[in-house]
């Protein structure tokens, strides 16, 4: 168990729906970094938030949203969907990247599944 | 840029054989670090090595090894006498301040 905690695990939903994915960082950490993973692609960096605030974009759509709350859980907002979103989704926390503890720790992924 | 490169999108090899996944990456900073991770067919992305961009020393971890050149900015991983239970998709990944990239991933797969 890596301390990261996602919910939900399985989401089906309709295209043209919103959904909100859930990560609850480990105690302690500060960095959030959300990844979408496609059926059989590598790893596509989203978004990251450290301590509230947004660091950095990736290739995010603009139909997706993020935020970091003050209790540092993250929500990914994914809206209009489309079957092509379909995908599994990581939700990955660390104290900080770039220092002596910058190993991440990822949740176990929610999988989402548009029909 | 912040790169990470993992040329090797399949490989496939027979139980035993020895396999060394590739990762080049690109940096401006001088300070950053290495990763690489595993992700079994279960899906949960497991951590199996931090390498700080200091510290060039190769390093052994029973089956596993990994051979790190800032010369050809690579983070080599090998697995001697491979398992099946090696099969599995690998990342390398990148971090440097407050951010982190992981490459496209090589999947393994290791025949009986």
């Amino acid at each position: 168990d890596s301390g990261v905690t996602q919910t939900p695990k399985h989401l089906i939903t309709a295209t043209g729906q919103r959904v909100t994915l859930r990560c609850s960082p480990r105690s302690g950490d500060l960095s959030v970094y959300w990844y979408q993973q496609s059926l059989d692609q590598g790893l596509q960096f989203l978004i990251h938030y450290y301590n509230g605030e947004e660091r950095a974009k990736g290739n995010i759509l603009e139909r997706f949203s993020a935020q970091q709350f003050p209790d540092l859980h993250s929500e990914l907002n994914l809206s209009s969907l489309e079957l092509g979103d379909s995908a599994l989704y990581f939700c990955a926390s660390s104290v900080a990247f770039g220092t002596a503890q910058s190993e991440a720790f990822f949740g176990q992924g929610t999988r989402l599944t548009v029909v | 840029a912040q790169k990470v490169t993992q040329a090797q999108t399949e490989i496939s090899v027979v139980e035993k054989e020895d396999v060394t996944l590739d990762c080049v990456y690109e940096t401006r900073d001088t300070t950053y670090y290495l990763f690489w991770y595993k992700q079994p067919p279960s899906g949960e992305l497991v951590f199996l090595i931090r390498r700080n961009s200091f510290d060039e020393q190769n390093e052994i971890s029973g089956r596993y090894s990994w051979n790190f050149q800032k010369s050809t900015s690579s983070f080599n991983f090998t697995i001697t006498a491979s398992q099946v239970v090696d099969s599995a998709v690998y990342f390398c990944a990148l971090s440097w301040n407050n951010d982190m990239r992981f490459g496209a991933g090589t999947r393994l797969t290791v025949k009986p």
